[in-house]
């Protein structure tokens, strides 16, 4: 079975300071991997995804994430923080091709960025 | 295209009442899915279906309703509403070919049950 774990529910960060927003995931086969952005009223929206071609992957708006199998992490960064990344921000894990369909999301973590 | 689309966008409902959720798309994707998001517990799977004919149930699929008789349009019918179902719901699409398969969002219903 899968699921995802994101560690702290609310981060805030100063304008221009770095962004870690962290992911855990369990599955016995590595999976496949996203970070889904929600701005405020609005439906999520694909920031970045590993399908195992690299380790680190490079999304919209300067966002990255690193899969670390040993860990089981994929956690999202940004170097700096803007006002406009203020948003909720979801991990979801997808089971390898042929062992099922169903995404697993975290419970999001919601980013505050103080000006 | 125009790719996930839902209506309403806003609806209240007064408890005992029935409506049906609208979602569409237009990717030709063979996976669909209705989420309910409330707070704190992130997006909840309610019904999922692989291809026109075929539905299965979700993670909360109590209280709802689904069928897909086409591969564009996959409505979810709230047989009779509660207050418990006010929530923010989302449908969503992806394809499941090989390769790799994000999902595709619509923008949600705010639904209300009073």
């Amino acid at each position: 079975a899968q699921s995802v774990t994101q560690l702290g529910s609310h981060v805030s960060v100063s304008e221009g300071a770095l962004v870690l927003l962290r992911c855990n995931y369990s599955s016995s086969v590595p999976p496949y991997l996203f970070w889904y952005v929600q701005y405020p009223n609005q439906g999520l929206q694909l920031l970045l995804k590993y399908t195992s071609a690299a380790t680190l992957v490079k999304g919209i708006n300067g966002f990255e994430a690193e899969f670390k199998k040993s860990e089981t992490s994929f956690h999202l960064t940004k170097p700096s923080a803007h006002m406009s990344d203020a948003a909720e921000y979801f991990c979801a894990v997808s089971p390898p091709i042929g062992t099922g369909n169903q995404f697993y999301f975290g419970t999001g973590t919601s980013l505050t960025v103080i000006p | 295209n125009a790719g996930v689309t839902q209506t309403p966008k806003f609806q209240v409902l007064k408890t005992g009442q029935s409506m049906t959720l609208q979602c569409a798309q237009d990717m030709n994707h063979e996976y669909m899915s209705w989420y309910r998001q409330d707070p704190g517990m992130g997006l909840r799977l309610i019904h999922y279906s692989v291809g026109a004919g075929i539905t299965d149930q979700g993670e909360v699929p109590n209280g709802y309703n689904v069928s897909r008789s086409t591969t564009e349009d996959f409505p979810l019918r709230l047989l009779s509403a509660a207050p418990s179902q006010t929530s923010v719901y989302f449908c969503a699409s992806r394809s499941t070919g090989t390769g790799f398969y994000e999902q595709y969002f619509g923008p949600g219903t705010r639904l209300t049950v009073t």
